[in-house]
């Protein structure tokens, strides 16, 4: 399978402050997909990117796409305690390729 | 639409005994997908299926482990005999064409075999 990396593996942050969260791989990508997964819950579709250098917003959270195709990343604005969670990214790399989600950024929010 | 549920929600067995989670997929999805979450291992992929059929099942850790698509809205995932590093959560999801849409995911099976 491709060699992908999720970093950072956990992260705490004051609420109002901003996260950021980056899915790296060694190859290029196809297309990448970012889930969230609230605990106790199941991961949660919540964007997919496919452009180079593409840029997607949905609300306070935004997520690029590198133009080498090769990274990405999930930044969100002004966290508020609902964005408490594990956010995985899902790489794609080509047809034959084996389907793995990266290991997960927690997310903790300090009140 | 009810979206892809699983069952049981919890599941608390002894070890050697069989055990038999269940999905059904989102009416329409074409591909169906096991995983197997653990806070060591994270997210696996155990096995999916495009259009009933197994298409990579090298996630299944071994033979006690087997599933099933006999058609299009149900899927079983078997583990015979089970042990207790099967203690899991386990998630089936569905999609369309299993890449060009994001998966949606059932809520899991807690297994906890002791």
């Amino acid at each position: 399978g491709q060699q992908v990396m999720q970093i950072p593996q956990y992260q705490h942050v004051q609420e109002g402050e901003d996260f950021t969260t980056y899915c790296n791989s060694s190859t290029t990508l196809s297309n990448i997909q970012w889930y969230k997964q609230r605990p106790g819950g199941h991961p949660v579709f919540l964007i997919q990117l496919v452009k180079s250098g593409e840029v997607k917003k949905q609300k306070r959270l935004t997520f690029q796409f590198g133009e080498a195709k090769k990274n990405s990343s999930l930044h969100i604005t002004a966290t508020q305690t609902t964005d408490v969670g594990t956010y995985f990214c899902l790489p794609f790399r080509n047809r034959d390729d084996k389907i793995i989600f990266g290991k997960g950024t927690r997310l903790h929010i300090l009140p | 639409d009810a979206g892809v549920i699983q069952s049981p929600r919890h599941e608390v067995t002894e070890m050697g005994q069989e055990v038999t989670l269940r999905c059904k997929p989102i009416s329409g999805h074409n591909s169906l997908f096991w995983y197997r979450q653990t806070m060591m291992r994270g997210l696996e992929l155990l096995i999916y299926f495009n259009n009933n059929v197994p298409i990579d099942d090298s996630g299944m850790p071994e033979d006690r482990f087997s599933a099933k698509m006999p058609n299009a809205s149900f899927s079983t995932l078997k583990i015979q005999p089970s042990e207790p590093r099967d203690s899991a959560v386990y998630f089936c999801a569905s999609s369309l064409t299993g890449r060009s849409y994001g998966y949606t995911f059932g809520s899991g099976t807690r297994l906890t075999v002791v």
